[in-house]
């Protein structure tokens, strides 16, 4: 089945506990990315990958790292995790287009994290 | 920056029609539409590249004016499983690399 793995789908963290959400896909996208959701904002980007050693930032990056090593798994790493980066995250894939070809994305089930 | 989606909720009964706005205050490349059930993750419906294409889906459709920099959803004899929160996504640079959505509509279908 094609999906988007995300794991773990709940985790409770103290304050500065690194911590790395993983994001696995199995259907050879190039495009991934990761976003938040955080309730009256909406879905917000924090990074992008177009492909593999290719990331660049999106609208919220501060306070997250991702890395891009496989073409397959793009995990989420929060180096010193805050209360305000408590939120739903979803990772999300899609076949990469040039300007001219668009394709929908695929997202993963969510990782719901608490930083207390 | 942000897409601004209308109206914020809207409860309809089973069989009525619905119709959600997205708009931008710069010009699009094309919009996207996700359907996302409560704990769930977003789902793909549709995409609307430029040129004012209108698309189908079922029951949903969706047009995309360029002019106007809007695209609108429309949720035909809407049944149950349409609830959900509606998102737009908006792209501005024709490769979907940073898809903006809104905030989001509400839609609650009732028996």
């Amino acid at each position: 089945e094609a999906q988007v793995t995300q794991n773990p789908r709940y985790l409770i963290t103290v304050t500065g506990k690194k911590l790395t959400v993983t994001c696995s896909q199995n259907m050879n996208h190039e495009y991934m990315s990761w976003y938040r959701q955080d309730p009256g904002l909406g879905l917000r980007q924090i990074y992008y990958s177009m492909n593999v050693e290719v990331t660049d930032k999106g609208d919220v990056p501060e306070g997250y790292k991702v890395s891009r090593k496989e073409k397959r798994n793009f995990p989420l790493i929060l180096e010193s995790p805050s209360p305000n980066q408590t939120s739903l995250y979803f990772c999300a894939s899609s076949l990469y287009g040039d300007r001219g070809t668009n394709y929908g994305y695929t997202f993963g089930s969510g990782t719901r994290l608490t930083v207390v | 920056q942000q897409p601004v989606q209308s109206p914020q909720a809207v409860i309809l009964r089973e069989g009525e029609d619905a119709v959600i706005n997205c708009s931008s205050s710069k010009a699009l490349y094309s919009v996207h539409w996700y359907r996302q059930k409560h704990g769930e993750a977003p789902v793909f419906l549709m995409i609307l590249l430029k040129g004012g294409e209108q698309k189908g889906h079922d029951k949903i459709s969706a047009s995309f004016n360029e002019k106007k920099q809007q695209s609108s959803l429309y949720l035909t004899a809407s049944q149950l499983s349409y609830s959900g929160t509606y998102f737009c996504g908006t792209d501005l640079s024709g490769s979907a690399r940073q898809l903006t959505f809104g905030s989001g509509t509400q839609l609650t279908v009732l028996p």
